[in-house]
């Protein structure tokens, strides 16, 4: 089955080290999203790509990192710079180059520092 | 600057109940308008989506939803209210400018038995 698939479901780190959130997808969609979503606020946009190797800045992007080698994958780095990492995180996918898409999303990691 | 406004955080109605939770937006041009459920601890669902035409759309598990330009909003409703409906629920614009979502804050649904 076609789908998106975030792992892990549960990560912890400590202060000062650095995480990878891995993200899959075999849609064969171009374009591909980071949302941290805490509490009543929503869903922030981290980093977004719409073609292998380029990536663009969202709302939220500091203290995280981006790759986009693969059409496939969109893994998000969170750095010891990101001050409050604690969250939610969602991946999504979606097409482009064509109008009126939706995204479709994964079942998300929630990271908890310790 | 583009947003989506959802007025209320928390919404509770009576199973059985209709339900209508509301949605704004500030955009330039009429945007590409979506409604997402999400239960607790999972990814977003697509419930429903506006492009164009018909201003009342439908959508999965019996929800409807109607864009309103005069009134910058795209409520959603139901009928009647079940309790597998508990959920938050998000809306979302998308100018397909930079093809990004832009999403509200949600609105979180609990159903009284």
């Amino acid at each position: 089955d076609g789908g998106i698939t975030q792992s892990p479901k549960y990560l912890f780190r400590k202060e000062g080290q650095n995480v990878t959130l891995s993200c899959e997808q075999n849609l064969n969609h171009d374009a591909m999203y980071w949302y941290r979503q805490d509490p009543g606020q929503g869903l922030r946009l981290i980093y977004y790509s719409q073609i292998v190797n380029d990536f663009q800045k969202g709302d939220i992007a500091e203290g995280y990192s981006v790759s986009r080698e693969k059409k496939e994958s969109f893994p998000l780095t969170v750095t010891s710079a990101q001050k409050n990492p604690t969250a939610f995180y969602l991946c999504a996918s979606r097409r482009s180059g064509t109008v009126n898409t939706e995204a479709f999303f994964g079942q998300g990691t929630r990271l908890t520092v310790v | 600057a583009q947003s989506v406004t959802q007025p209320d955080i928390h919404i509770t109605v009576s199973e059985g109940a209709s339900l209508e939770l509301r949605c704004n937006y500030s955009y330039g041009a009429t945007p590409y308008l979506f409604w997402y459920v999400q239960s607790p601890g999972q990814g977003l669902q697509l419930l429903l989506k506006y492009f164009s035409g018909d201003t009342l759309v439908q959508g999965i598990k019996g929800f409807e939803a109607e864009f309103k330009r005069s009134q910058s909003s795209f409520n959603l409703r139901k009928p009647s209210v079940h309790w597998s409906d508990a959920a938050e629920y998000f809306c979302a614009a998308d100018n397909n400018a930079g093809n990004m979502l832009t999403f509200g804050g949600g609105t979180r649904l609990m159903v009284k038995p």
